[in-house]
């Protein structure tokens, strides 16, 4: 069974600064997809960012950025410029991919971030 | 990008009554739709998957006479909550997968129901 963790219940970060939260995962399966969400207090899920598992390079969106260490079984997610409207929970969740893949997301326990003007 | 809708947004109900959530896909087809239960300041927990012309497939410990699940068509899924109690009230999350492609996976959330039993 896959078990994704995340160890940092709360965080906080100055505005325009730069944050890394944490997530780390256990698997069996080899091809697998991981993402980043982010639930502001309107509690709407949104997609941050996506991880598929063979790609080497660490995805990016704009100030969104992962650290994917598939030995380790590790995916960070690297907040830049930090912005008020960043405040929110962040989830790190996995997916298997390939034959299997039901599209059943497995969430961590989630890691609420605080900008501090 | 793709919209799941949630309706109703907010419901209160009495206990003992029996309270429907519907969950669509706006503007694409969803053979799979997933439905969580969330409370405050935690994660979300799956309870079970809706699958398109067949029976749901329950998570263990989720009780699935209480919990029922419809998914009657590709762009509807319903999830009724069945002799409510207080215990039931959370907010409940649905998410449909959408593939375009093998190499493409993405999964759409609704806006959220909460449900508080009085």
């Amino acid at each position: 069974a896959q078990t994704v963790t995340q160890s940092q219940p709360e965080m906080s970060v100055q505005e325009a600064e730069t944050v890394t939260l944490s997530c780390t995962y256990d698997t069996s399966e080899s091809n697998y997809y991981l993402f980043w969400y982010k639930q502001p207090p309107s509690r709407q899920m949104i997609l941050v960012i996506r991880q598929e598992a063979y790609k080497q390079q660490n995805a990016t969106e704009n100030r969104f950025s992962v650290n994917f260490q598939k030995a380790a079984k590790s995916f960070s997610l690297k907040i830049s410029d930090s912005q008020l409207g960043d405040t929110a929970m962040y989830f790190c969740a996995f997916m298997k991919h390939g034959s299997g893949n039901t599209g059943k997301l497995i969430f961590g326990q989630g890691t609420t971030l605080q900008v501090k003007p | 990008g793709a919209v799941v809708s949630q309706h109703p947004s907010r419901v209160i109900c009495k206990s003992g009554t029996s309270v429907k959530i519907e969950c669509r896909s706006l503007d694409f087809q969803a053979t799979t739709m997933f439905w969580y239960r969330q409370f405050p300041k935690q994660s979300l927990m799956l309870m079970a998957t809706s699958n398109e012309g067949s029976k749901a497939t329950y998570e263990q410990g989720v009780e699935k006479d209480k919990f029922l699940i419809n998914h009657a068509s590709l762009t509807l899924s319903t999830l009724t909550v069945t002799s409510a109690h207080p215990e039931d009230s959370s907010f409940y999350i649905c998410s449909a997968p959408r593939s375009d492609s093998i190499s493409s996976y993405e999964q759409y959330f609704g806006p959220g129901t909460r449900l508080t039993v009085t």
